[in-house]
């Protein structure tokens, strides 16, 4: 069965320094998205990819962050400068149009100390 | 330690039962929703989704329930089984966006 796939599953970064997560969506969805989930908390949306360019993105996406489909396969989201509140679960998900469930990966943890 | 964030509602059940989960929502241009079920250190699942144009819709062993009058949304899973234990959090959207928003998640504990 096809899934999402993520890569590191943790990443423990001191504050200040950037970090790139890796995420390779499902070979033929269209649509990219990157999600947080602090933890204990509920999952919250940062932002979508289509065609090569941000379609959506929420107040959390700040200029701090940035997306990039590298290659045909890769999907990454890079944060520039790590805050200790940038601490999470961060799931990038896929989907073969919008209003299509989304299928998320497994998540890459963050630790900003 | 001391856990920090959102308490989250829980529901616990004896297994074979019927176990239901709630979900309001507040946007009332949302026409897509999804159940998603979480188990601890893992992606969120999906289970099931309905449009705004239904009001039931039917899985094995799993149910979604709409009212959009009182914007809420429910999930029924038949037999309750251990390995439904997870969190389950509901999420929705309306056409035109891409963002799923997700509701706050209930705990489902199901005893053997």
């Amino acid at each position: 069965e096809p899934e999402v796939t993520q890569t590191p599953s943790h990443q423990v970064t001191q504050m200040g320094q950037e970090v790139i997560l890796r995420c390779v969506p499902i070979s033929n969805h269209l649509y990219f998205y990157w999600y947080r989930q602090i933890l204990g908390q509920k999952v919250e949306f940062l932002v979508s990819f289509y065609n090569n360019e941000i379609s959506e993105k929420s107040e959390i996406f700040d200029d701090q962050f940035s997306v990039e489909r590298p290659d045909g396969s890769n999907f990454t989201l890079k944060i520039r400068s790590t805050k200790l509140e940038d601490s999470a679960m961060y799931f990038c998900a896929s989907s073969v149009d919008t209003n299509t469930e989304a299928f998320f990966g497994q998540g890459t943890r963050l630790t900003v100390v | 330690g001391e856990s920090v964030g959102l308490h989250l509602p829980t529901l616990s059940v004896q297994e074979g039962d019927n176990s239901i989960i709630n979900c309001a929502y507040s946007n009332s241009a949302s026409d897509y929703f999804i159940w998603y079920k979480q188990e601890s250190g893992k992606g969120p699942q999906f289970i099931i989704d309905i449009r705004s144009n239904m009001d039931k819709r039917q899985g094995q062993r799993v149910t979604v329930l709409l009212n959009k009058t009182v914007k809420h949304l429910s999930l029924q899973i038949a037999a309750t089984q251990p390995g439904d234990s997870a969190v389950y959090f509901c999420a929705e959207t309306s056409t035109g966006r891409r963002a799923l928003t997700f509701g706050s998640g209930t705990r489902l504990q199901v005893q053997p």
